[in-house]
């Protein structure tokens, strides 16, 4: 079974839509994430979730809106699509991200959103 | 300065070679560090985790902590081909929920 599942794999768009990005984890853990990875490989936290609490919420557009459904479920909706969205975004979890030895993060498989 | 940082390589190591990757941190205060493997494409895998000075070995790897310097090494012993990927060092500041990754070093094996 897979333990973070994302959806789509790919996606690709023009410039103006509205996308969204689903995330499910059924590792029963508390903590998740959105990370975004550009062309330079470099992983920067969007946004956490704990519980379905927003503890994170990094510099972002508010373009980006996470949304948490329940503690199993992360989305992440994005506006007015623009050509530097384009990257891997990487959903990930975490048994109990705010404690020591308990927030070792699995991540799923990626979303690689082209813009157009 | 960066808050993790990496020599972005590449290293490049012969096949059955120690590789030796490095990463420093900023904040004193970090707790948990991590060491994540990413390959060409995927996404990363959690490999090491270690939170206390000193030395954790897991297989081929062990992990090198050093809170005084703060500093965090991996060592792969005996390096295969299929070790070739970019490594992540990441690091959980005190307190919070933030993780924070450094840009990465990339690591050729050489059959």
């Amino acid at each position: 079974d897979t333990a973070v599942s994302q959806t789509p794999k790919y996606l690709v768009t023009q410039m103006g839509n509205d996308k969204s990005i689903k995330c499910e984890q059924n590792l029963g853990h508390d903590t998740m994430y959105w990370y975004k990875q550009d062309s330079k490989k470099f992983l920067k936290i969007m946004f956490s979730y704990n519980n379905k609490e927003l503890i994170i919420n990094e510099t972002v557009p508010n373009r980006f809106s996470p949304k948490s459904p329940d503690k199993a479920h992360l989305n992440l909706h994005i506006n007015s699509l623009e050509l530097g969205d384009s990257a891997v975004y990487f959903c990930a979890s975490s048994p109990r991200g705010g404690e020591a030895s308990y927030n070792e993060q699995f991540f799923g498989p990626g979303t690689r959103l082209t813009v157009l | 300065q960066k808050e993790v940082e990496q020599n972005s390589g590449p290293l490049s190591v012969p096949e059955g070679a120690i590789a030796s990757l490095n990463c420093t941190y900023s904040d004193r205060g970090s707790q948990s560090f991590f060491w994540y493997r990413q390959y060409s494409g995927k996404s990363p895998e959690l490999i090491m985790s270690i939170y206390s000075n000193g030395d954790k070995e897991d297989g081929r790897f062990t992990a090198q902590l050093n809170k005084a310097s703060q500093y965090v090494s991996l060592l792969i012993r005996d390096s295969q081909p299929s070790d070739s990927a970019t490594y992540l060092c990441a690091v959980k500041r005190s307190g919070g929920f933030k993780t924070i990754f450094g840009a990465g070093t990339r690591l050729f094996v050489k059959a």
